[in-house]
């Protein structure tokens, strides 16, 4: 089946600008992460939903960042007031359970001018 | 938080070579894989091995859970395993989100 996909690749937009990211899990995984990959940098957690809840929001840098996951499926993260500082490729991962093997999407990266 | 140190940071291969990355870690793991990011910035799995030894073509894997580290073996090197490669981790308490390590940077020349 298909794997993790994210849209869009690639998105540009100027500081202060609202932006969405969108991740669609593997068909079927219940736990779906999003992580944050600066350059020479490995990836760094930011929410873990299991299911429609968010379980763990605790690498959410600050309140400009809110992720949903309303179906359980499909999940947005969202970004306010967009900084230069929030440049960075967005990673989204899924796996079956918890503690089960994560799989990624190719990540969307994301350039605040 | 739990600490993920990797070496070496960089390395230099001949085509043909083998080579051991390793990954040490500070707390007891539920969840360990190696990825190897690709150019284009994919994260690929190689291995979910929390524990033991596991092998898939060239690549090898031992984490030794116990002592808090895992090795991967690159056997016969080839240009297109050049790129950076990850450990990641888990801890048994929470919501096994991966911790990675800085990363290996592996260039393969021919």
């Amino acid at each position: 089946g298909a794997g993790v996909s994210q849209t869009p690749s690639n998105k540009v937009t100027e500081k202060g600008k609202y932006v969405e990211l969108r991740c669609d899990p593997i068909s079927g995984h219940t736990a779906l992460y999003w992580y944050r990959q600066s350059l020479g940098q490995g990836p760094e957690f930011l929410i873990y939903f299991q299911g429609t809840g968010a379980a763990d929001d605790s690498g959410l840098p600050n309140d400009r960042f809110f992720a949903v996951r309303p179906e359980g499926s499909v999940s947005t993260l969202k970004i306010q007031r967009t900084e230069r500082g929030d440049s960075a490729v967005y990673l989204c991962a899924s796996s079956l359970s918890l503690a089960g093997e994560q799989f990624f999407g190719p990540g969307t990266r994301l350039t605040v001018l | 938080g739990i600490q993920v140190e990797q070496s070496p940071p960089d390395l230099i291969l001949q085509e043909g070579a083998n080579s051991t990355l390793r990954c040490n870690f500070s707390d007891s793991v539920n969840n360990l894989q190696w990825f190897h990011q690709n150019p284009w910035g994919q994260l690929i799995n190689l291995f979910y091995i929390p524990s033991g030894t596991k092998q898939n073509g060239r690549l090898s894997a031992t984490t030794v859970a116990t002592e808090r580290y895992s090795l991967l073996y690159i056997s016969s090197s080839q240009t297109t395993d050049s790129g950076v490669y990850f450990c990641a981790v888990a801890t048994n308490s929470g919501y096994s989100t991966l911790t990675f390590g800085k990363g290996t940077m592996l260039l393969v020349s021919p």
